[in-house]
């Protein structure tokens, strides 16, 4: 089961915007809008902050939005506030694995 | 508000059986339209699946886990639960559970996470 590929790291100055790339292939990210986006900060469990390529949960800040082109997810954050420096996950369904689920490698955002 | 609370012993002796049990409040896992998930996360790593269940017993397990790999549910106590034998020091990880919408295939409950240590 290959995991999908993000950037190590992202960084950025606050105020400005950012985007974490999750590319993956036809048989998942490409095929299917079930494109998920996770931040986890250090010590804490994940929390879900983009589902369904681009929709936001309730409670989550609408400087978070996410997209999709082919084969490749992405997540972006404006404004970016202190608060943001955290590792972040993106998961797909995949048809290419019994196990039908998929994380990428996962990017840490440093705010500078 | 769903609450999903891991527990289990935080030290597992290597070759023997890891086993974690996910209570979930706020909603019953009877419900349906959910899958009830494991995740770990070795130390400083990604996250990795485990497995899942739906509540009527169907499973689905990573297969580099499978041969090792057993999700369980009680609908009765309203906990699901892992088991992992034949650890070794590679199994050390934070182990999570979480739920998963059937419908779009993402994780919006998550407990706190249990770091699981094997160690002799």
């Amino acid at each position: 089961q290959s995991a999908l590929t993000q950037p190590a790291s992202v960084s950025g100055s606050p105020g400005q915007s950012i985007t974490i790339s999750c590319t993956g292939t036809s048989s998942d990210v490409g095929g299917y809008n079930y494109v998920s986006w996770y931040q986890q900060h250090p010590g804490k469990a994940p929390k879900l902050m983009i589902y369904e390529v681009s929709n936001r949960p309730s409670g989550v800040s609408n400087r978070f939005s996410g997209s999709k082109s082919g084969n490749t997810a992405s997540l972006t954050i404006s404004g970016l506030q202190a608060e943001d420096e955290a590792d972040y996950y993106c998961s797909s369904y995949t048809s290419s694995s019994t196990l039908v689920y998929v994380f990428g490698t996962g990017t840490k955002v440093t705010v500078l | 508000q769903v609450q999903l609370q891991e527990s289990g012993p935080g030290l597992v002796k290597p070759s023997q059986t890891l086993s974690l049990t996910c209570t979930v409040s706020g909603g019953s896992i009877s419900s349906g339209g959910y899958y009830w998930s494991w995740i770990r996360q070795h130390p400083g790593k990604g996250l990795e699946w485990i497995g899942y269940i739906y509540y009527s017993g169907s499973t689905y397990y990573n297969p580099s886990l499978k041969s090792r790999v057993t999700i369980s549910v009680d609908t009765s106590k309203n906990q699901f639960s892992l088991k992992l034998s034949s650890v070794t020091a590679a199994d050390t990880a934070v182990y999570y559970c979480a739920r998963v919408q059937v419908l779009g295939t993402f994780l919006d409950y998550w407990g706190q996470g249990t770091l699981v240590t094997v160690s002799s």
